[in-house]
This record gives C-alpha cells, structure tokens and sequence, in this order.
C-alpha cells in the first residue's frame, strides 16, 4: 500500500517536554508539508522540504523544528518554546512536479497536560 | 499574504439536494485551487484539482469551477447522499514561487437522510 503514515495518533505531553510527531511516506515524493489545524481554522503552515536536507519556515514556524534526512521521513518536534502546542497535526506530501496534488496523512492529535 | 475564505461555514441539506460550496481567495497568482474532504478526526481527502488554466473539472457527482480573475471557486455536489457529510476544504497553491498552499477554514456539510 501506498500512502503516508503519522505516528502516533494520540500524543499526551506535559508542559516542558519536547515531543517528536513522525510521518513517512512511500509514494517516493520530492516535497513534504507539515501543517496545524486548530478548531473552526484552516490548516497553516508549520514547515516544508522541496528536496531532502533542505527545508524552509512556513507562516507558524516558531517552537516547531524539523529535520529531512532521508526522502521518506520528515519528523517534526514539538519544543517546550511552543505556547500552545495543543491541536491537530496534519502531514502531506506531493511528487513534485508543476501540477501535481497533495496527499495527507491520517494526523496526530497533540494534548499538552 | 493569500487569504481564503469559505462560505457557508455550516450547511444542512435534505438527502436528494443539489448544492453549491463557496471558496474565495485574494490573489489571483495562483497554481492551482484544490478541493478536499475531510471527515472528522481525519487528514484530508482530495477531490478536485483545477489547474490556474482551466475553468472546471468534474468527478462523478462533483463539479469544481475556477474563475481565476474574480478569485472565486465552487463545488457543485449533484443528488447529495448522507455519506457525503463531512468538512469541505479548499486550498490554493500560490503562483509566485509555488512552494505554499493556503487552505480555507472549510464548510461542514450535513446532507441528513
């Protein structure tokens, strides 16, 4: 099957901790997203990678951080800096190209106690 | 910055009904304007993409319109079924460098038996 996964579905952190949100996809796509959705908003940009090793802000980058080591996996960590780190985490990825699509994981849900 | 936005946020409709989704945006440079559902709990579903040359795309009963200089897209759902219920979001990729999607804050849709 061909998709992308986000690991875990429910994720409890206490005030303080870092927290690290996995997502892998097997579509062998260049470009991977990383968005927040909060209630009755839309998604916003939290950070994106065109290519690996290579990643750039999007308009929510504060208190998040990201690495691109390997095309598959594109892992974000939540940081104690983040001051409302609780919501829905959706990550995406697309091949590429001019025209192409985006395809989204299932999300995780982050609860800070 | 590309904002979007997407009205009705809430419609209910009786099962059988035609309807008609609304999506705005504020800069015409776009890419491409996609549509996509989401059900609750979720990531996002796509279901239409209509390139910033084309006017419409259609998928079994779904019909997605562009008219790029206005900055206005709908999706048009013929003979609404139950399992059609769910939020409806639409999001443009942004033509100047085409790195970044902006999303609007979806309707939800109830389509009730």
């Amino acid at each position: 099957d061909g998709g992308i996964t986000q690991s875990p579905k429910y994720l409890f952190r206490k005030e303080g901790q870092n927290v690290t949100l996995s997502c892998e996809q097997n579509l062998n796509h260049d470009a991977m997203y990383w968005y927040r959705q909060d209630p009755g908003q839309g998604l916003r940009l939290i950070y994106y990678s065109q290519i690996v090793n290579d990643f750039q802000k999007g308009d929510i980058a504060e208190g998040y951080s990201v690495s691109r080591e390997k095309k598959e996996s594109f892992p974000l960590t939540v940081t104690s800096a983040q001051k409302n780190p609780t919501a829905f985490y959706l990550c995406a990825s697309r091949q590429g190209a001019g025209t192409d699509t985006q395809y989204f994981g299932p999300g995780t849900r982050l609860t800070v106690l | 910055k590309q904002e979007v936005t997407q009205i009705p946020a809430a419609l209910s409709v009786p099962e059988g009904e035609n309807l008609v989704l609304n999506c705005s945006f504020t800069d015409s440079a776009i890419y491409n304007l996609q549509w996509f559902r989401q059900d609750p709990g979720k990531g996002l579903t796509s279901l239409l993409l209509i390139q910033s040359s084309q006017r419409e795309q259609t998928s079994g009963r779904l019909n997605a319109s562009l008219d790029k200089s206005s900055g206005r897209s709908t999706l048009y759902i013929a003979a609404s079924q139950p399992g059609d219920s769910a939020t409806y979001l639409c999001a443009v990729r942004e033509g100047r460098t085409g790195n970044q999607f902006y999303f609007g804050t979806g309707t939800s849709l109830t389509v009730i038996p």
